[in-house]
């Protein structure tokens, strides 16, 4: 199947920073970029949903102005988490969809963000 | 919310087959039935999708009943390497909305024994 890579996998950050993790279609182009979030024991949440060029489309409950997205380009999204806090250490995992006809999604492999 | 209902947990003997069922009585004439499954700290991996034929593909095989409202995956000779949480999810993946979204339930946890 395509490939969605992650960088970087493990992130360690003081609180009150901020991170930004990468995500990138590698041999299709995404017209979605989907960010979901899970912590120990639970399933995947959706977080948020961009398509490129356009503002991304947060789930309720996820703030905007806590995780920003942006979608520059059809094979590259960023997350960035604003003045983390030990509350926001989880497991991020990005999706990427590509385009009609077949619409499949793939999954990065995930980033650990530890909060100390 | 998830649209589809699973077991938390299920155990299978190495060299056997694993069948994992999921219900879905709620599905929709255009979604498919999807199914990923996650290995410890990793992301989902993509297994099989169908909308209503059987379908095969060298990591499994999916069993769609006629009246679409629950499938199974079937592992057919398990291995220690596929002990994952299996995610069945129904999805359209020609609506642009949120609709055409993966949505994740809890899965199951499936164990293969030595």
């Amino acid at each position: 199947g395509a490939v969605v890579s992650q960088h970087p996998s493990r992130v360690i950050c003081k609180s009150g920073t901020s991170v930004k993790i990468e995500c990138r279609s590698l041999d299709f182009q995404a017209t979605t970029m989907f960010w979901y979030r899970q912590f120990p024991k639970q399933s995947l949440m959706l977080m948020a949903t961009s398509n490129e060029g356009s503002k991304a489309t947060y789930e309720q409950g996820v703030e905007k102005d806590k995780f920003l997205i942006n979608h520059a380009s059809l094979t590259l999204s960023t997350l960035t988490v604003t003045s983390a806090h030990p509350e926001d250490s989880s497991f991020y995992i990005c999706s990427a969809r590509e385009g009609a006809p077949l619409n499949e999604q793939f999954f990065g492999p995930g980033t650990r963000l530890t909060v100390l | 919310d998830a649209k589809t209902t699973q077991p938390p947990s299920m155990d299978c003997a190495e060299g056997r087959a694993a069948n994992l069922p999921c219900n879905h009585s709620t599905i929709s004439g255009n979604e498919y039935v999807y199914w990923y499954r996650q290995i410890h700290s990793q992301g989902p991996q993509y297994i099989i999708h169908g909308l209503k034929n059987n379908e095969t593909n060298e990591m499994a095989s999916l069993i769609i009943t006629e009246d679409r409202k629950s499938s199974t995956l079937i592992l057919p000779h398990a291995t220690l390497r596929d002990t994952a949480v299996y995610y069945c999810i129904v999805r359209d993946p020609d609506y642009g909305g949120s609709q055409g979204n993966l949505i994740f339930g809890k899965g199951t946890k499936l164990s293969v024994k030595p």
